[in-house]
């Protein structure tokens, strides 16, 4: 089955430290691959794709995500974490016949302490 | 403001009823989309819409209705053959692009309790 899947309910992280959310597809063909953000009783925000090309992405918030084909993968990166940063987090995958259905992981709360 | 607005913000419902929760963009998206967000469980999609007076049932569509008479709105009506309506509601749009390139984009979601 078509799917994505993040491994970690919950990231700790101090502020300061790098920080990684991992997020892992099962797709057919070529994927398209999102990274979102989630506030508390907010909507998602996007962060960034990946499409095609380049296989480290840069988005909002000095966040960036490298795309890995060989282990179906797309994790989201930071290289020093803020407390402001706290949220939950999800990958999720474009797909479908004509690329209008997106699938998400179950979400990844990560925690910064200051 | 380009965006999606959703409301209302908080729903209470009591048992039997029907209730529409509305959701307008005015990014000139063709697709439309409504989620159901339980804790623990990430987003699973309702129901979705790629043209006007056209829409595809999602993976948990059972209990829900939907309409797209026009391109700006989709809403979407929790009848009472939802047995578990309680949870949070987000409705996106997109627009297709080339090859599905675009984003998907959301609204601040309502939060639907059933009482």
């Amino acid at each position: 089955a078509q799917s994505v899947a993040q491994p970690e309910d919950q990231v700790n992280v101090a502020e300061g430290n790098p920080l990684t959310v991992k997020c892992t597809y099962s797709v057919s063909g070529n994927p398209y691959l999102f990274w979102y953000v989630q506030y508390p009783n907010r909507g998602l925000q996007f962060l960034l794709k990946y499409i095609t090309g380049d296989n480290l992405v840069k988005g909002s918030y000095g966040f960036e995500a490298e795309f890995n084909k060989s282990q179906t993968s797309f994790h989201l990166k930071k290289p020093s974490a803020l407390v402001s940063d706290s949220a939950l987090y999800f990958c999720a995958v474009r797909m479908g016949s004509n690329f209008n259905k997106f699938y998400f992981g179950s979400g990844t709360k990560l925690n910064v302490k200051p | 403001d380009g965006g999606i607005t959703q409301s209302p913000k908080y729903l209470f419902r009591k048992e039997g009823q029907n209730v529409t929760l509305s959701c307008e963009q005015n990014l000139n998206h063709d697709a439309m989309y409504w989620y159901r967000q339980d804790p623990g469980q990430g987003l699973r999609l309702i129901y979705y819409s790629q043209i006007v007076n056209d829409f595809q049932k999602g993976d948990i569509a059972e209990g829900y209705s939907v309409s797209r008479e026009k391109k700006e709105s989709f809403p979407l009506t929790v009848t009472s053959a939802q047995k578990n309506p309680t949870a949070f509601y987000l409705c996106a749009s997109s627009s297709p692009g080339t090859g599905g390139t675009d984003t998907q984009y959301f609204g601040p979601g309502t939060r639907l309790t059933v009482l």
